[in-house]
């Protein structure tokens, strides 16, 4: 299995509060992605790295904010938690982009209350 | 707007009963699609690639085939350890580190 950790597995929070998740890596890969999951949507990219300190939007950006301040930590960070953030958060490497596969983590499932 | 359409959302079969899976895509100048299964609680995981039309790919009971607008999951002889959501994939044009997934079908094998 690729070398992905995310952290915390589960979390529930309150509405207003700041949340970071945690994506790492052990496999030096280039490129890393923050997707969240729901019902009837797939999977929808948040955010994406293309290395260090180099970030790009997806097409759910609007509340969250990303860092990579090394190669094999990606974090998310939702400033102000609502419960339409409550979802499954995956994260992804990928050594080449979006044209090579991705390798997923286990995921974070984020309760907004 | 680039989408990805997988057909059917679910997909319930008996050990034994062959079926296909389909994926459609409207994305222009494709640089390939990409399958993946999904355990419940775990993150999707990498099937197979396909670049081109007419090309096919095999892994076990799984066959991946590709025409210029869709993709099929051939399963031969499912067994119920086949029971899984099936992702399909597509790079962005124009953004390489773009992927766009299909909502998936939620496959179920019967003993």
């Amino acid at each position: 299995d690729a070398g992905i950790t995310q952290s915390p597995r589960h979390k529930v929070t309150e509405t207003g509060t700041p949340v970071t998740l945690r994506c790492h890596q052990t496999e030096n890969h280039r490129y890393m992605y923050w997707y969240r999951q729901d019902p009837g949507h797939g999977l929808r990219l948040i955010h994406y790295s293309y290395g260090v300190k180099d970030t790009d939007k997806g097409e759910v950006s609007d509340g969250y904010s990303v860092s990579r301040s090394k190669t094999e930590d990606f974090l998310l960070t939702l400033e102000s938690a609502t419960s339409s953030q409550t979802s499954v958060y995956f994260c992804a490497i990928s050594p080449a982009g979006g044209v090579e596969k991705l390798f997923f983590g286990s995921g974070t499932q984020l309760s907004v209350l | 707007e680039d989408q990805v359409t997988q057909s059917p959302e679910a997909l319930r079969l008996q050990e034994g009963e062959s079926s296909s899976l389909n994926c459609s895509y409207t994305v222009s100048g494709l640089r390939g699609l990409f399958w993946y299964r999904q355990d419940p609680g775990k993150g999707p995981e990498f099937l197979f690639t396909l670049y081109s039309a007419g090309e096919e790919k095999e892994k076990e009971r799984l066959k991946a085939t590709l025409t210029k607008k869709e993709s099929f999951l051939h399963i031969t002889a499912p067994k119920p350890e086949d029971s899984a959501t099936y992702l399909c994939a597509v790079p962005s044009p124009g953004g390489y580190q773009k992927v766009t997934f299909g909502i998936g079908t939620k496959l179920q094998v019967i003993p």
